[in-house]
């Protein structure tokens, strides 16, 4: 059964810090996307790739978070510098999005903390 | 932009009553798709509706997507336990591959 990954599971950093979060999508998929899940705002869009090549990352504050895509089986989301407002779940979901179809397979999430 | 809004917020049910959670949007949707979270998961994807009108049915689960496309619902029959869990509506906005999602209804089931 063909799962997305994301590590760490859980991540506790300090205000200030660099985090980095890693996704291993379903092999084959073409599109990887990155959400961020809090009580306040819900399931929110960051960012997202199709083909490894960065479509739409207009729901990202720019000054702290990156997202790359190295190669077709891993993408990464970076803060830096880590603020307490960013501590969230961060998902990573992929999907073969075609004219079609659009299902999105979400991974388990990490949850961030920045103390 | 472009949002929806998800109600009701909470819904406490016995076990074995019915549950509808409606999805409404003030603009026309291309598509609406619903997601299922169980408390500590993540987003299962549950099914896609496209069509003006459109009913899909997965065993006790009946999805419709209203005729002017701008609100859908999810009814679930004789709930169980292991219905638990929140429960989202989401769409893609014209020529975008994200996902916007609604804030969710979360089912509460007592036994």
């Amino acid at each position: 059964d063909a799962r997305v990954t994301q590590t760490p599971r859980d991540k506790v950093t300090e205000m200030g810090q660099e985090v980095t979060m890693r996704c291993q999508p379903i092999l084959g998929h073409n599109t990887v996307f990155w959400y961020r899940q809090t009580m306040m705002q819900g399931l929110e869009l960051l960012a997202y790739f199709r083909n490894r090549a960065p479509l739409d990352d207009s729901g990202m504050p720019k000054d702290r978070f990156s997202a790359e895509m190295p190669d077709a089986t891993l993408a990464t989301l970076k803060i830096q510098p880590s603020e307490p407002r960013d501590s969230a779940v961060y998902f990573c979901a992929s999907g073969l999005v075609t004219g079609s179809t659009d299902t999105q397979y979400f991974g388990p999430g990490t949850r961030l903390t920045v103390l | 932009g472009q949002q929806v809004m998800q109600i009701p917020q909470y819904q406490h049910v016995q076990e074995g009553e019915d549950f509808t959670t409606y999805c409404n949007s003030s603009t026309t949707l291309s598509n609406i798709q619903w997601y299922k979270q169980r408390p500590g998961g993540h987003p299962v994807f549950l099914i896609q509706l496209v069509k003006s009108g459109e009913v899909k049915k997965q065993k006790r689960l009946t999805f419709q997507f209203g005729e002017a496309k701008k609100n859908s619902s999810l009814h679930i029959t004789a709930t169980q336990t292991t219905d638990v869990g929140t429960y989202f509506c989401a769409f893609r906005r014209g020529g975008a591959d994200g996902l916007t999602f609604g804030k969710g209804t979360h089912l509460i089931i007592q036994p």
